[in-house]
């Protein structure tokens, strides 16, 4: 069944490293979304992409962070370096959106980032 | 700038009784309006959404919300909860933010426990 794909599930990294976590959208779907979650700040949205090219990144801080989309199939999100303040679950999301409404996006089950 | 309450944090209902978790918004037109529910461990799962018309709609699960536009509301309900409702709830508020970008904000979720 079409699932939204995550690697690592999970990842512990010493800090100053570099963490790169991937996304496999759904097959046909044309906006990939890229969030993180901790209890302090819960689901915050970092980037969305639409039909691979950025549509907003304002969540993510731009002096560490970078998210690309090489393909229609592959999504990444980069941290370098890695800070122990980065650390959280990492949730990426694939939808359709024909141009209009809202996108009804699905999950993919996270990357739990710790960093020490 | 918009904003989505969920005023509880933690709610522990005994099996069988009915629910209610709020979410509020602060936006000045009627957004898109969605509620996930995140069970421990897994992604995010889309329990029902509100984009026009019928301002009670129904979801999977047994899940219903009602849109209120006076009260800037979007309430989800169950009349009898089951144990295996026990996760997070999470509110999510959809906006148009220009021409081709939207703006999603989540709520910070509500826990939900479940008693036998």
């Amino acid at each position: 069944d079409a699932r939204v794909t995550q690697t690592p599930r999970h990842k512990v990294t010493e800090m100053g490293q570099e963490v790169t976590m991937r996304c496999q959208p759904i097959l046909g779907h044309n906006t990939v979304f890229w969030y993180r979650q901790t209890m302090m700040q819960g689901l915050e949205l970092l980037a969305y992409f639409r039909n691979r090219a950025p549509l907003d990144d304002s969540g993510m801080p731009k002096d560490r962070f970078s998210a690309e989309m090489p393909d229609a199939t592959l999504a990444t999100l980069k941290i370098q370096p890695s800070e122990p303040r980065d650390s959280a679950v990492y949730f990426c999301a694939s939808g359709l959106n024909r141009g209009r409404g809202g996108t009804e996006a699905f999950f993919g089950q996270g990357t739990r980032l710790t960093v020490v | 700038a918009q904003s989505v309450t969920q005023p509880d944090i933690h709610i522990t209902v005994s099996e069988g009784a009915s629910l209610e978790l709020r979410c509020n918004y602060s936006y000045g037109a009627t957004p898109y309006l969605f509620w996930y529910v995140q069970s421990p461990g897994q992604g995010l799962q889309l329990l029902l959404k509100y984009f026009s018309g019928d301002t009670l709609v129904q979801g999977i699960k047994g899940f219903e919300a009602e849109f209120k536009r006076s009260q800037s509301s979007f309430n989800l309900r169950k009349p009898s909860v089951h144990w295996s409702d026990a996760a997070e709830y999470l509110c999510d508020v959809v906006t148009a933010a220009g021409a081709r970008s939207y703006q999603l904000t989540f709520g910070k979720g509500t826990k939900l426990s479940v008693i036998p």
